[in-house]
């Protein structure tokens, strides 16, 4: 059963720093991975979508990268802002479960 | 293009009553979905579709039935509402089973008393 981890799962910066969030995935045989952002109260935004094939993607100051082998991904912020706060999720597509996996979520606070 | 509809946001039921969650997509696609989020538990997957008439099960699907009679709807039917089955529901859609960007409705909160 493929399972995700999201490593913290809590992180508070000061406005400005860079940053990375982690994901961890258990099955590597996946079609594609994407991140999503989540503000309390409301649904999920699709924020960048890796396939299974590709090893990055970057969507102005955020940079997703995905080493399939090793099951793992990173979402990397630069130049945080206040308004970056939110909780970000990582779901793998593939890996022998039907929809997406998703891990719990990295909260993240950003401090003005 | 609307994206994904979810209707109602926000249901209050008592223990036994049902109730239908609505799901609507403009964007043609062939994949619908509906998720649970719970906290701790994170997103679960309760059942999907790969087209129209073709429903499936997922992690979490008992006490749950959906329909597909159209490309564009896909309704999540709750039999006899529980208590367990509070929680807040999303509906998502992709072009396809495994392939493109998985797009989110605004979800749906629901109180079982």
């Amino acid at each position: 059963k493929q399972e995700v981890t999201q490593i913290p799962a809590a992180l508070s910066v000061p406005e400005g720093e860079n940053l990375v969030l982690n994901c961890s995935f258990t099955d590597s045989a996946i079609y594609n991975l994407q991140w999503f952002r989540q503000d309390p109260g409301k649904g999920l935004t699709s924020l960048l979508l890796i396939q299974s094939s590709q090893r990055e993607q970057t969507s102005g100051r955020l940079n997703a990268s995905l080493d399939k082998s090793s099951g793992r991904s990173t979402l990397y912020i630069a130049a945080s802002q206040p308004g970056d706060s939110a909780t970000y999720l990582c779901a793998v597509s593939g890996g022998g479960a039907d929809g997406l996996t998703f891990g719990k979520g990295t909260h993240l606070i950003i401090q003005p | 293009n609307a994206g994904v509809t979810q209707t109602p946001k926000f249901q209050v039921l008592k223990t036994g009553q049902s109730m239908t969650l609505q799901c609507a997509q403009d964007m043609n696609h062939e994949y619908m979905s509906w998720y649970r989020q719970d906290p701790g538990m994170g997103l679960r997957l309760i059942h999907y579709s790969v087209g129209a008439g073709i429903t499936d099960q997922g992690e979490v699907p008992n006490g749950y039935n959906v329909s597909r009679s159209t490309t564009e709807d896909f309704p999540l039917r709750l039999l006899s509402a529980a208590p367990s089955q509070t929680s807040v529901y999303f509906c998502a859609s992709r072009i396809d089973r495994g392939h493109g960007e998985l797009f989110f409705g605004e979800g749906s909160r629901l109180t079982v008393l």
